[in-house]
């Protein structure tokens, strides 16, 4: 499985987007791009995933950059309640997910 | 549409003693899987059931640990002769097959004394 890799933490503004970067530089053709999060000790939450193009949802959007070695999560309005721990991971169809450190975020007041 | 549950929330069991965590995965999911995160620690992948089928097991524990999604009922993670090393919390995530995504549950705290 590809490795990525995302700064160990970063804070942000409560009601400032979030954005927050992951770099996948050996990401294969078929593997997608996924992200989660974990609140305090709850279980992983997913977020949003894509392959090529950029997605959004009701919580996020994910910017994936031409060469797909690199992806941006954006939170657009970060609420207290986005304080995380959150994780990129790049997966193949039909495999298990490997998580590596994540970035923790802290929204302040 | 009810989420992953899993049971029970939190397990103290002694040195020595059997954990059984069971997940019952989303409706309409046929495939599970079990990940652990010890204190502070990543989660790690340990097995992938389908029903009725071990899929990819790398992730597990040489002895003591087995998993099985029978047919009928949840998925069952079972920890044998437990040691204080297994203390974690074990979560399953689901999802319809193999190519969606898994969805997890809140897990179970597994104290060992």
């Amino acid at each position: 499985d590809a490795k990525t890799t995302q700064p160990p933490s970063m804070d942000c503004a409560e009601g400032r987007a979030a954005n927050l970067p992951c770099n996948h530089s050996t990401i294969s053709g078929n593997e997608y791009v996924y992200w989660y999060r974990q609140i305090h000790s709850q279980g992983p939450q997913y977020i949003i995933h894509g392959l090529k193009n950029n997605e959004t949802n009701e919580m996020a959007s994910l910017i994936i950059t031409e060469d797909r070695k690199s992806s941006t999560l954006i939170l657009p309005h970060a609420t207290l309640r986005d304080t995380a721990v959150y994780y990129c991971i790049v997966r193949p169809v039909g495999n298990k997910l490997t998580f590596g450190g994540g970035t923790r975020v802290l929204v302040q007041p | 549409n009810a989420g992953v549950m899993q049971n029970p929330r939190h397990l103290v069991r002694r040195r020595g003693q059997e954990a059984r965590l069971r997940c019952s995965p989303m409706k309409g999911h046929s495939h599970v899987y079990w990940y652990r995160q010890l204190p502070e620690e990543g989660l790690k992948f340990m097995v992938y059931l389908q029903k009725e089928n071990i899929i990819d097991e790398s992730g597990m524990p040489k002895e003591r640990f087995s998993a099985e999604f029978p047919k009928e009922g949840p998925s069952i993670l079972r920890i044998q002769q437990v040691v204080r090393g297994d203390s974690a919390a074990y979560f399953c995530a689901s999802s319809p097959n193999k190519q969606e995504t898994q969805y997890f549950g809140p897990g179970t705290r597994l104290l060992v004394l």
